[in-house]
């Protein structure tokens, strides 16, 4: 079945940090991928998505690359702020016909310090 | 903007005891899920619901779990005997259907079996 790997948390970074969260995927056909993100004491917001490969997903300065080949979308920030901090849910969504439930990974969480 | 929400934020019960999760999801919306997050684990799909049926459920979802659509707006998770291991932070979301359509997520109702 789908799967959805992350790389474990926690992660701490210093602000204005470059960050990298790995995320790796198995699926049949072509899925699309979704980072969603969770704030303290919020449910899960749709951060970014990919529709079909080499897609770019991007939004609040966040970026993630649907790669095919190497079944990644690893999220990246070139400079981090305090406010980032959350855990953060990589999830793909089947290609399969009238399937629409979500995998999500195991979530990371960021903590950015001043 | 509209969103989902979900009541309470926080249940505690007694094992054995049933428990209704409510959620109103977004009005226009087509499609409703659940998922549930035990504490330190994955994000993971109990059902999806579409035209006043279950479309899609996973394993998790066995005859102890039902979902009720019993009006037009409200959309129920009842486990009808609760077990300790139910215990969870179960999300609510609503998606307008598409394939690409984004799914959007409750804040989510930490049920706390005792």
């Amino acid at each position: 079945g789908d799967s959805v790997t992350q790389m474990e948390g926690p992660v701490t970074l210093s602000e204005e940090a470059f960050l990298t969260i790995n995320c790796t995927y198995t699926a049949t056909g072509y899925p699309s991928l979704f980072w969603y993100v969770q704030y303290p004491g919020e449910g899960l917001q749709l951060l970014l998505k990919a529709t079909k490969a080499d897609d770019k997903g991007s939004n609040k300065g966040f970026e993630a690359t649907y790669r095919k080949e190497t079944t990644s979308f690893h999220l990246e920030k070139g400079s981090v702020q305090v406010s980032d901090s959350a855990v953060y849910f990589c999830a793909l969504r089947g290609s399969g016909a009238g399937s629409y439930q979500l995998t999500f990974g195991k979530g990371t969480k960021l903590s950015v310090i001043p | 903007e509209p969103e989902v929400t979900q009541t309470p934020s926080h249940q505690v019960t007694q094992m054995g005891q049933e428990v209704i999760l409510r959620c109103v999801p977004i009005s226009n919306h087509l499609y409703f899920y659940w998922y549930r997050q035990i504490l330190g684990q994955k994000v993971e799909f109990l059902v999806s619901f579409y035209n006043n049926e279950i479309s899609e459920k996973s394993e998790i979802f066995d005859d102890q779990f039902s979902v009720e659509r019993p009006d037009g707006s409200n959309f129920t998770l009842k486990i009808r005997s609760t077990k300790l291991e139910d215990s969870a932070m179960y999300f609510c979301a609503s998606s307008g259907g598409t394939t690409e359509g984004e799914a959007f997520f409750g804040q989510g109702t930490r049920l706390t079996v005792v």
